[in-house]
C-alpha cells in the first residue's frame, strides 16, 4: 500500500481566511481523492484529482470554495477558501491502489475554524 | 445508486468475546465492499475488501466479513475482541470498476476490560 502524508496535521484558522492542505504520496498514482469528515459524521467525497486534468467535484462542492491542484503524480493540494465555522472538519486525501477499487487514506488534517 | 447502512452506531463488547458489526448495502451493479477502521486521532486503515471473489473475506487483525448477496449484507466479525480493537469502523461500497466510495455512518466499537 502507498504511504501518504498530509500537511498540516491540524490547524486553527479564523473565519474568512483560506488554508491549503498538502498531500504527498511515496509512489506515482493516477487518481487522488479528497474527502471531508465533519464532526461525528462519516466521510464525504469532495473531488477526484487526476494529474493533467481539472478536478471533478461531487454535488455540493464547487471549485471556488475548494480549489485543487495536481501538479504531478505524487502530490496534490486542497484549499479551503473563505472559511466559516461550518468548514471545521477532518480533510483526508486518498489514492487508488492495490486493486482498482481500493483506496488508501492519509492521516487527515484536522481543521477548526473560529 | 449505492448506499450503505450500518445498523448500530455503537457496539460494546467485553474483551475476549465475539464482535459483530452489521452492514447492509444497496447497489445497482456488482458491488465492491470494504471495511475501514479509524482509531482515535488516526487515519483510516483498510481492514478487508470484497471484490467478487470468495464470499468470506479475511482481513487484518483477525477480522473477517461475509458477503451475502441474498441478504445484501457484509457483516464484520471477530471471534475474540481485544482492547486495541476499540475504534470507529466504516462499511464502504463502490461499484466494481468505479472510483467513488460510499461510506456508512460508522459504528463505534467499545471494548470493556
Amino acid at each position: 500500500s502507498a504511504v501518504i502524508s498530509q500537511k498540516p496535521s491540524r490547524d486553527i484558522c479564523q473565519r474568512g481566511t483560506s488554508l491549503t492542505i498538502q498531500c504527498q504520496v511515496d509512489s506515482q498514482v493516477t487518481m487522488m481523492f479528497w474527502y471531508r469528515q465533519q464532526p461525528g459524521q462519516s466521510l464525504t467525497l469532495i473531488a477526484t484529482a487526476n494529474q493533467g486534468s481539472e478536478a471533478t467535484y461531487e454535488s455540493g462542492f464547487v471549485i471556488d470554495k475548494f480549489p485543487i491542484s495536481r501538479p504531478n503524480l505524487t502530490f496534490s493540494t486542497l484549499t479551503v477558501s473563505n472559511m466559516s465555522p461550518e468548514d471545521s472538519s477532518i480533510y483526508l486525501c486518498s489514492v487508488m491502489g492495490g486493486g482498482r477499487e481500493t483506496q488508501y487514506f492519509g492521516p487527515g488534517t484536522r481543521l477548526l475554524v473560529l | 445508486a449505492q448506499s450503505v447502512t450500518q445498523l448500530d452506531s455503537h457496539v460494546s463488547v467485553s474483551e475476549g468475546t465475539p464482535v459483530l458489526l452489521r452492514c447492509n448495502y444497496s447497489s445497482s451493479y456488482s458491488p465492491s465492499l470494504f471495511w475501514y477502521v479509524q482509531h482515535p486521532n488516526k487515519g483510516l486503515q483498510l481492514l478487508l475488501k470484497y471484490t467478487s471473489a470468495a464470499t468470506l473475506v479475511k482481513g487484518i487483525n483477525g477480522f473477517e466479513a461475509e458477503f451475502k448477496k441474498s441478504e445484501t449484507s457484509f457483516h464484520l466479525t471477530k471471534p475474540s475482541a481485544h482492547m486495541s480493537d476499540a475504534a470507529e469502523y466504516f462499511c464502504v461500497v463502490s461499484e466494481t470498476g468505479a472510483n467513488n466510495l460510499f461510506f456508512g455512518t460508522g459504528t463505534r466499537l467499545t471494548v470493556i476490560p
